[in-house]
């Protein structure tokens, strides 16, 4: 049974940044695509980007580029999610997530969500 | 940019009755190569991580009410509850991943009538 949990809730200031932990157990780690997708109070779900180990591919939404760095260790199973100069509209929950992948032409690209952290709220306030 | 939009924002639905979410996508989500529409639906009650019900616009997730089903090809695809339970109240999300940066639609929240 694949279990997905996240570091704990994070207040920070405008401007810093913020580094969100995702532990993974069960499965097989690099066989899994790990998606960040984050979800401001009351609203809907925003996909941030991905990572794909075992080809060591990182996507990122085109709002976040420059902003957000995903990465993934796959000796520890965990998944990282750094995002920079943090602002107030960057208050959110952040869930990992895993699924699994295609590989095609252009490079490998997530499938559908399995499997969910349980969130990461992160405060942004001076 | 593939953008997803659902409709309704929000219905209610009297229980036992038919709940029909509507998901259309600014591109095909259908790939030509393996004939699969790259569609999936979510479910989310409050508090709770999102729920995967449907992918490939239409193969339900083991463990997923047989009452959850999903259709449609190309840019046009429905989640429907064919018998509404209390248990269903939730947000429904549907998301394309036919591009490296799944995108998602706004959500649709059922309540009971």
């Amino acid at each position: 049974q694949v279990q997905l949990v996240q570091s704990g809730a994070e207040v920070k200031k405008p401007g810093s940044s913020v580094r969100v932990s995702c532990k993974t157990s069960g499965g097989t780690f690099n066989s899994y695509a790990i998606s960040w997708v984050r979800q401001a109070p009351g609203q809907g779900l925003e996909y941030m980007g991905g990572i794909i180990s075992r080809s060591d591919t990182t996507k990122y939404a085109g709002k976040f580029q420059g902003r957000v760095t995903i990465t993934a260790d796959e000796s520890t199973r965990t998944a990282y999610m750094e995002l920079t100069s943090l602002r107030s509209d960057d208050a959110a929950v952040y869930y990992c997530a895993m699924g699994g992948f295609g590989n095609y032409e252009s490079g490998p690209y997530p499938h559908h969500i399995d499997f969910w952290g349980q969130g990461t709220l992160v405060t942004v306030s001076s | 940019d593939f953008v997803m939009t659902q409709s309704p924002d929000s219905l209610a639905v009297s229980l036992g009755e038919r709940a029909t979410i509507s998901c259309k996508s600014s591109q095909s989500l259908l790939y030509s190569s393996n004939n699969k529409n790259y569609l999936a639906w979510y479910q989310q009650k409050p508090g709770q991580p999102p729920k995967l019900l449907i992918y490939w616009a239409f193969t339900r997730e083991s463990g997923v009410p047989d009452r959850f089903s999903g259709s449609g090809s190309g840019t046009d695809f429905t989640l429907t509850i064919s018998s509404l339970q209390a248990e269903d109240v939730a947000i429904y999300y549907c998301q394309q991943y036919y591009t490296a940066v799944g995108t998602f639609g706004q959500g649709t929240k059922v309540e009971i009538k």
